[in-house]
C-alpha cells in the first residue's frame, strides 16, 4: 500500500510564476490536509479538504492560494504570482475519516524554493 | 491566545539515558493529543496518541502522558539510541484539524 505520495520534491518558481504541488491520499484516504512548514518553524495548519470540497481553509493567505481535491486525480495546491515569503515545504497528509482520533500520514513534502 | 509550547532548545542526551519531552498548551481542551517524529527533509510520522479520559499510554520504548489539569503532555523515550534523534512534535485535536507545536529536536549522543 503506497503512501502518501507529493510531487514534485523539489519546486523552483521566480517571483511572479505560479507554482501548482500535487498530492495523493494513501488509498482509500478520502481527507486530505495542506501544512506549510518554514525553516526552523513547526507546521502550520492551511488547508482540509474532502473529495470535491474544501472543508477548513482557515489557514490559508485569502489571496494568491486556492486548493482543490477533485473527484478524480490528486490534490492541488495552487500558488500564484509567488512571492520570496512563499519559499517553505509543504506537506500535504491523508487520513481515512473525520473520527477524532485518526492519525494523519504526510507525504515527503514538496519544497518549495522562490528566487 | 491559543498556544501549543514545546522546548525550543535541542535536547541532548546520552545513549541509554531516558528522554522526557514536554508540550504544554493554552485556552485548547483537546479530546486527545498526537506525538508525530520527523526526520530532516522528511513529512512528520505518527508515534503516539493519547485521549482526555487516558493518564498513560506505552508503545514499546515510548511512554506518553497527558494531565489535562495542567495542560500538559511528557513524552518520554526510554533507553534512548541514536537512531532516536529527530524532531519530536505535539500535536492537538482541534475542530477538524491538527494543530502542532513548534517541536523539539532531539539529539543521542552514543
Amino acid at each position: 500500500n503506497a503512501g502518501v505520495m507529493q510531487n514534485p520534491r523539489h519546486l523552483v518558481r521566480r517571483r511572479g510564476q505560479e507554482a501548482r504541488l500535487r498530492c495523493s491520499p494513501m488509498k482509500g484516504h478520502s481527507h486530505v490536509y495542506w501544512y506549510r512548514q518554514l525553516p526552523e518553524e513547526g507546521l502550520k495548519f492551511m488547508v482540509y479538504l474532502q473529495k470535491e470540497n474544501i472543508i477548513d481553509e482557515s489557514g490559508m493567505p485569502k489571496e494568491r492560494f486556492s486548493a482543490e481535491f477533485p473527484k478524480e486525480g490528486p490534490s492541488i495546491l495552487r500558488i500564484q504570482q509567488v512571492v520570496r515569503g512563499d519559499s517553505a515545504a509543504y506537506f500535504c497528509a491523508s487520513s481515512p475519516g473525520t473520527g477524532e482520533d485518526h492519525e494523519q500520514y504526510f507525504g515527503p513534502g514538496t519544497r518549495l524554493t522562490v528566487t | 491566545s491559543q498556544k501549543i509550547e514545546q522546548n525550543s532548545e535541542a535536547l541532548n542526551i546520552q545513549e541509554g539515558k531516558t528522554a522526557t519531552l514536554t508540550c504544554n498548551y493554552t485556552n485548547y481542551s483537546p479530546a486527545y493529543l498526537q506525538w508525530y517524529r520527523q526526520d530532516p527533509g522528511r513529512g512528520p510520522v505518527f508515534l503516539l496518541l493519547i485521549r482526555e479520559n487516558e493518564k498513560e499510554k506505552r508503545k514499546e520504548r515510548l511512554k506518553v502522558t497527558f494531565d489535562t489539569t495542567l495542560k500538559q503532555s511528557l513524552f518520554h523515550i526510554t533507553a534512548s539510541q541514536p537512531a532516536d534523534s529527530a524532531t519530536y512534535l505535539c500535536a492537538l485535536y482541534n475542530t477538524d484539524k491538527l494543530i502542532f507545536g513548534t517541536g523539539t529536536r532531539l539529539q543521542v549522543f552514543p
